[in-house]
């Protein structure tokens, strides 16, 4: 089945140690999402891709960076994750001009 | 800025009663709206959206939303839940202007047996 595929799925990282969260997708969808969701919040969109066409929210932290190496991969950079950055990620594709998005399970990162 | 407003955090039914829960949302411009829900462990997902025509739509298992422009609404509903529909429920909405949405705070519903 066509799918967003997000790994690991819980990531447990060390107070200032970089980890790096990537979501796939088999969609072949040209805008990629990475959302940041704490408990009992909404999604959070940090930023999004289309195409290789970078967008970044105005209230994303410098500490959050990431990557398109191809359409099919995004990755989500955490430089030096802190605790308040502990979360579930969630990364979602669409179509431009279809404007449903589809998302994957999530990351869920803790922050030791 | 756009943003999306639902008002009840907490909604406890029993199985067999009737849901409407509340989505309100700031734009003056034409705007996509979607429904989304999130059951335990699992990823977000669509229940239903609106792009155009018939204000009514109709989702998945059961549930409809109505766009109503004059209140800037776009209320879910069911006539009768399930202890299956125990989730999060969350509103999006999409400016046609912009490549984003915003989505709503969420409702968790909890449907005792």
């Amino acid at each position: 089945d066509a799918m967003v595929i997000q790994n690991p799925r819980y990531q447990v990282t060390q107070f200032g140690k970089p980890v790096t969260l990537s979501c796939s997708q088999t969609l072949n969808h040209n805008v990629m999402y990475w959302y940041q969701q704490k408990s009992s919040q909404a999604p959070k969109l940090l930023f999004h891709y289309y195409d290789k066409d970078f967008n970044n929210e105005a209230d994303t932290p410098d500490n959050f960076q990431s990557r398109r190496p191809n359409t099919s991969f995004c990755f989500l950079d955490i430089r030096s994750p802190g605790l308040g950055d502990a979360a579930m990620y969630l990364c979602a594709t669409n179509q431009r001009g279809e404007e449903t998005q589809y998302f994957g399970p999530g990351t869920r990162l803790l922050v030791l | 800025a756009q943003s999306v407003s639902q008002h009840n955090h907490h909604v406890i039914l029993s199985e067999a009663a009737s849901l409407e829960l509340g989505c309100n949302y700031s734009y003056g411009g034409t705007v996509n709206l979607f429904w989304y829900v999130q059951y335990p462990g699992q990823h977000l997902q669509l229940l239903l959206k609106y792009f155009s025509g018939d204000p009514l739509v109709k989702g998945i298992k059961g549930f409809e939303a109505e766009f109503i422009k004059s209140k800037f609404s776009f209320n879910l509903r069911k006539p009768s839940v399930q202890w299956s529909d125990t989730a999060e429920y969350f509103c999006a909405v999409n400016a046609l202007s912009a490549s984003k949405i915003i989505f709503g705070s969420g409702t968790r519903l909890s449907i005792r047996p």
